[in-house]
């Protein structure tokens, strides 16, 4: 099975921090992911990679970067962290559009 | 409108009966639809996609979709308790295929 993991499960970290969530999957997927899930808005798409050196945004990268240096790694950068984006922090890969995703166990970030 | 969309819930049903959850979604060129059940603080598991008119089964789960209708539905048969999760509709929405949006989830609660 695939295995999507993601480096911290909690995190308190406080406001301005630059902030780095790891996630690092198994299976030489070439699709990776970053969504963050909050309570009456659902799964939204921060950035994603479909290659190595590539990333696009999604619908909410303001305050976000990523890094993908190797295809089996992905990380989201909080450049200076806000207390609004407390949230779920959720990252995925896909093999292809026929496989759907699979996601990491979450990062649970709390900015104070 | 939303792209996609789903009824929130709780949607309650007894002990062994059916449950039907429904998606509709707004992007007509859509070819990949998937079912995802996430539990309470856990990260969202695949458990069903379907890419043509039909149904597709998958011991109790069958996913019903209708392009012409744009809408995508998944019957649980035989509910139990442990099927009480909040059910994830994902439409692909680039085209490569890999990027999707997520609906906003409908809570299923089986009732012993």
């Amino acid at each position: 099975d695939v295995k999507v993991t993601q480096s911290s499960r909690y995190l308190v970290k406080r406001t301005g921090e630059k902030v780095f969530l790891e996630c690092v999957q198994d299976m030489d997927h070439e699709n990776m992911f970053w969504y963050r899930q909050d309570p009456g808005l659902g799964l939204r798409l921060i950035y994603f990679s479909y290659d190595v050196k590539m990333k696009e945004k999604g619908d909410i990268p303001e305050g976000y970067s990523v890094s993908r240096e190797k295809k089996e790694r992905f990380s989201l950068i909080l450049e200076s962290a806000s207390t609004n984006q407390t949230s779920m922090y959720l990252c995925a890969s896909s093999l292809s559009q026929n496989y759907g995703y699979t996601f990491g166990s979450g990062t649970r970030l709390t900015v104070v | 409108q939303k792209e996609v969309e789903q009824n929130s819930g709780p949607l309650s049903v007894p002990e062994g009966a059916i449950a039907s959850l429904n998606c509709t979604y707004s992007d007509r060129v859509s070819q990949s639809f998937f079912w995802y059940r996430q539990y309470s603080g856990k990260s969202p598991e695949l458990i069903m996609s379907i890419y043509s008119n039909g149904d597709k089964e998958d011991g109790r789960f069958t996913a019903q979709l209708n392009k012409a209708s744009q809408y995508v539905s998944l019957l649980i048969r035989d509910s139990q308790p442990s099927d009480s999760a909040t059910y994830l509709c994902a439409v692909n929405r680039d085209n490569y295929g890999q990027n999707f949006v997520f609906g906003p989830g409908t809570r299923l609660s089986v009732l012993p």
